[in-house]
C-alpha cells in the first residue's frame, strides 16, 4: 500500500514564525503536491513537484515556498506565518505522467493554526 | 482553466435511502475522473476512478458514471448507511495543458446519513 505521511497532525505557531511542513512518500512517486483546504473553498493547489529540485507554482503560491532535495520528501515552507495561513494542509503523491488509472495518494493532513 | 462543480453542497438523508451526488466539469478533455471520500479532519481516500474511455465504475454499493461529452459524472450510493457520512469530492485530471497529473477538485458534497 502507498503510504504518505506528514510530520504533524496539529501545529500551532505564532505570527512571523518560519514554519516547515514535511511530507514523505514510500512508493517512489515522482510527483508530489501540497494543497490547502478551507471551508467553502475546497482544495487549492499551492505547489507541486515532478522531480527532485523541480517545482511548479499552483494556484495560490503566495506566501509559501517548497523544497524537494530527495525524491521521497517534499517540504512546504511558510517563510513568515500569518493568521490567514491557518488551514488544513494536505500532501499527495502520484506517478509522473502515469496511466489513466493512476491516482493521487493523500496524507492525513496537518491542521495548522497561526496565532 | 478547468472548473469542477458539485451539487448539492450538503445532503442529509435517513439510513437506507439510495442517493445521487452530482459533479460537472467545464473542459471535456480529461484523462480521468475520480471520486474521493474525506472523513472529518482526515485526508482523502480514493473511492472510484473512471478513465476517459470508460462509462462507469462500481465498487460495492458505489457506482460512478461518466458522460465526458456533457461534462458530468454522478456517484450513486445504494442503501446508504450512517458509516457513509463524510464529504465526497470529485476531481478531474486534464489531458491537455499538463502531463504532471495535477487534479482539479470540486468543493465537495457533505453527506450525513442518520439512523
Amino acid at each position: 500500500d502507498v503510504k504518505v505521511t506528514q510530520s504533524s497532525r496539529y501545529l500551532v505557531k505564532r505570527t512571523g514564525e518560519k514554519v516547515f511542513l514535511e511530507c514523505v512518500q514510500d512508493m517512489d512517486h515522482e510527483n508530489m503536491f501540497w494543497y490547502r483546504q478551507d471551508p467553502g473553498l475546497g482544495l487549492r493547489l499551492i505547489y507541486f513537484s515532478y522531480d527532485v529540485k523541480m517545482k511548479e507554482k499552483g494556484d495560490i503560491p503566495e506566501g509559501y515556498s517548497v523544497s524537494r532535495e530527495k525524491k521521497e520528501r517534499f517540504s512546504l515552507i511558510l517563510e513568515s506565518a500569518s493568521t490567514n495561513q491557518t488551514s488544513m494542509y494536505l500532501c499527495a503523491s502520484s506517478l509522473f505522467g502515469g496511466r489513466a488509472r493512476d491516482t493521487q495518494y493523500f496524507g492525513p493532513g496537518t491542521r495548522l493554526t497561526v496565532l | 482553466k478547468q472548473e469542477v462543480t458539485q451539487i448539492p453542497a450538503a445532503l442529509s438523508v435517513p439510513e437506507g435511502e439510495n442517493l445521487v451526488l452530482n459533479c460537472s466539469f467545464t473542459d471535456s478533455a480529461i484523462y480521468n475522473l475520480q471520486w474521493f471520500r474525506q472523513d472529518p479532519g482526515k485526508g482523502l481516500t480514493s473511492l472510484l476512478l473512471i478513465q476517459s474511455s470508460q462509462r462507469e465504475q462500481t465498487s460495492g454499493r458505489l457506482n460512478a458514471s461518466l458522460d465526458k461529452s456533457s461534462g458530468r459524472s454522478t456517484l450513486y450510493i445504494a442503501a446508504s448507511q450512517p458509516g457513509d457520512s463524510a464529504t465526497y469530492l470529485c476531481a478531474v485530471r486534464p489531458s491537455r495543458g499538463s502531463t504532471l497529473g495535477r487534479l482539479y477538485f470540486g468543493r465537495g458534497t457533505q453527506l450525513t446519513v442518520w439512523p
